[in-house]
Order: structure tokens, then sequence, then C-alpha cells
């Protein structure tokens, strides 16, 4: 069966300090991927999604980027943090036609000080 | 971007009832599915509608979709307090592949 893992599980972090949240999926292969951010008590936003290795599509302009270095691997990262960045960040993944359901990590709760 | 807008906000109610809670959205979409979020954790898949279904059912839950309307509806039935989560609506337009939109969520409290 297919498996997400995303860590760390929290994150505390100082501004100006650098990211990498790392998610890996297990039991599949060619997974869409994704990054959403939650706000508190708000529905997802979506920051990244790749359907391959090296193919990243951003949905907002931000402090943050992803990779994909791997078929299975997918990576949050930011050079320098801002106190806007913090949040309940998730990963998810999708078969590979288009018309599937997501399926999440247990996510990453980042605070900035 | 264009989120799908959920109604209410938050709702309580006691073991054994029926909760309903309902998602709007504004443009042609693929398909549309819920899911449920326990405090703190991620998101877990309910149901999947595409845009040619009507209703769909998964043990207490059921789940239409009104195209005309632009809205769909989710109810479940004989509710536990293991139910308590909030409740996400998230569609995908026919713009825009494998990318989905999400609502703000209900959140549902069920008390015994």
């Amino acid at each position: 069966s297919q498996t997400i893992h995303q860590w760390p599980a929290t994150l505390v972090q100082p501004v100006g300090s650098p990211l990498s949240l790392e998610c890996t999926v297990e039991g599949t292969s060619n997974p869409n991927l994704y990054w959403y951010r939650q706000a508190a008590g708000r529905g997802l936003q979506l920051l990244f999604y790749s359907v391959g290795i090296g193919q990243i599509s951003s949905e907002v302009p931000q402090n943050l980027s992803a990779s994909r270095p791997q078929d299975r691997q997918f990576i949050l990262s930011s050079k320098k943090l801002l106190l806007s960045d913090s949040g309940f960040y998730l990963c998810a993944w999708s078969g590979g036609r288009g018309n599937q359901p997501q399926h999440f990590g247990d996510g990453t709760r980042l605070s900035i000080l | 971007s264009q989120q799908g807008e959920e109604d209410p906000q938050a709702l309580s109610i006691q073991e054994g009832e029926n909760a309903t809670m309902n998602c709007s959205y504004k443009t042609s979409i693929n398909n549309l599915q819920w899911y449920r979020q326990n405090s703190g954790r991620g998101l877990v898949h309910l149901i999947l509608i595409r845009s040619n279904e009507r209703e769909k059912h998964s043990g207490r839950l059921r789940v239409t979709l009104d195209t005309s309307k632009k809205s769909s509806s989710l109810l479940i039935t004989a509710s536990r307090a293991a139910d308590t989560a909030s409740y996400f609506c998230a569609y995908m337009t026919t713009d825009s592949w494998g990318k989905l939109q999400f609502g703000a969520g209900t959140q549902v409290v069920v008390t015994p």
C-alpha cells in the first residue's frame, strides 16, 4: 500500500534562518506531488505541485521554493524565513491521472520567532 | 484563487443526529471531493464525485452534487463522537488539471 511521510512534525525557527521540509512517498511511482499551507482555522492554499522529477509549478509568489530530486521525494525550502511563513505545511500525492483523490501526510507545524 | 465556500462554518450536534454541510463554487468543475481533518493532522479523503454524477454514498456518508446550482452537500448520518473533525470540500476545475481548490471547512463537534 502507499504511504506518505513528512518530517519534521514540528519546527521552530528564527526569522532569517533557512528551511528544508521533506516529503517522501512509498508504494507508488510517478506520483503527482503537492505542497500546501494551511493557516489556522482555514482551508488549504496550494503552494507548489509537481508532475515529475525536476518539474515544479509555483502557484503563488512567495519566499519559498520546491524541488523534486527523485521521483518520490518533494522538498520545500527557503533561504531566509519570514514571520509570515509560519503555518501548517502539508504534502500530498495523487495518482498519475489528474482526476484522482489526493493523499496527505501528517503535516509540519512551522513557527517562526 | 477561486476558493469554494462552505456553510455552516461550525456545527455542534449530539451523537445519533445527522450532520449536513454545504459547499458552493463558481466555475465549471471536473470533480468535487470531500476531506476530513482531525485537529493537527493531515486530510483524509472521503468521497470523490464527478461532474456527471448526482449522488454518492460511502458508509454513513452521502454526497450530492448539483452542477446547475454549483453546489454540493455532505451528509453524515447517525453521527458519532469520533466524527468530530473539520470537513473540507475541494473541487477540480475543468481548466486546472490535477489541482484542487479548497473551501474554508466546516468544524463539526459531536457530543456524546
